[in-house]
C-alpha cells in the first residue's frame, strides 16, 4: 500500500457517458497529480492541484475537469467519453513542489 | 513544450547481462527522477539527481545526471529477474510537474 488511495480500481462505461475517479493523498502531501497511461504508452500529465488550488494544466482534454477538496482528496470527472479515453489514470501525490510522487494503483477505465 | 525521450523503447536480456537506459531532454532541467513499475503495478519512485554531472548508486543500480542537465542514465549491473519492468524517467523544470519519458521495458530471461 503506498498510501494513495483511488477508487474505484475498475470502471467500465459507455462512449457518452459521465465518470467521476477519486483520489486520497498520503497523508500529509499537499500536491495531487492526474496522469493517464493508455496501452503500453507513458504517462500524460492531466493535471496538479496544491492545497485547493490548480498548480499546473497539461494535456487535459476539455471534457474533463478536477478538483480537490478541503481535506486534499481529488477527483476527476470525465465527460461524453469516447472509445480512445479507455486507459489507465494513476493519482500521484508528493509532500511538495519538488518532492519524488507516490502513485496510488489506478484506475482502469474501459469506455465500450 | 518540454519533451523527455527515453531509449531503447524495450530490450530484453539474459539474466545476469548489464542493461541501460538512456533520457533525453528537449530543455535543461531542474531535477530528474526515475521510476520503475512492474507489469500491472503502478510506477514506483527509485531516486532524483538534481545537481549537474551527479552519480548516484542503488545497490546494483547506478544513475548518472549529464553535466548539462539535459540527459541522464539508468545503469543495472548482472539483471535478476525482480528487475523486469518498465523504467521511466522524468523530468522537472523549475516547479512544474514532471514530463514523464515513454520508458524503457526490460524483459529479463532466466
Amino acid at each position: 500500500d503506498s498510501g494513495v488511495t483511488q477508487t474505484p480500481k475498475h470502471l467500465i462505461t459507455a462512449t457518452g457517458q459521465r465518470v467521476t475517479l477519486r483520489c486520497s493523498p498520503r497523508s500529509g502531501d499537499l500536491s495531487v497529480y492526474w496522469y493517464q497511461q493508455s496501452l503500453d504508452q507513458g504517462l500524460q500529465f492531466l493535471i496538479q492541484y496544491y492545497n485547493g488550488e490548480e498548480r499546473a494544466k497539461g494535456n487535459i482534454l476539455e471534457r474533463f475537469s478536477a478538483q480537490q477538496f478541503p481535506d486534499l482528496h481529488s477527483e476527476l470527472n470525465l465527460s461524453s467519453l469516447e472509445l480512445g479515453d479507455s486507459a489507465l489514470y494513476f493519482c500521484a501525490s508528493s509532500v511538495g513542489d519538488t518532492s519524488g510522487y507516490t502513485f496510488g494503483s489506478g484506475t482502469r477505465l474501459t469506455v465500450v | 513544450g518540454q519533451q523527455v525521450m527515453q531509449i531503447p523503447q524495450y530490450q530484453h536480456v539474459q539474466e545476469g547481462e548489464d542493461f541501460t537506459t538512456y533520457c533525453n531532454s528537449s530543455t535543461t532541467l531542474s531535477n530528474i527522477q526515475w521510476y520503475k513499475q512492474r507489469p500491472g503495478g503502478h510506477p514506483v519512485f527509485l531516486i532524483q539527481l538534481v545537481k549537474s554531472g551527479e552519480v548516484k548508486k542503488q545497490k546494483r543500480l547506478t544513475f548518472q545526471f549529464g553535466e548539462a542537465k539535459k540527459n541522464s542514465s539508468l545503469h543495472i549491473t548482472a539483471t535478476q529477474t525482480t528487475d523486469v519492468g518498465t523504467y521511466f524517467c522524468a523530468g522537472r523544470t523549475g516547479r512544474r510537474a514532471l514530463t514523464f519519458g515513454s520508458g524503457t521495458r526490460l524483459q529479463v530471461q532466466p
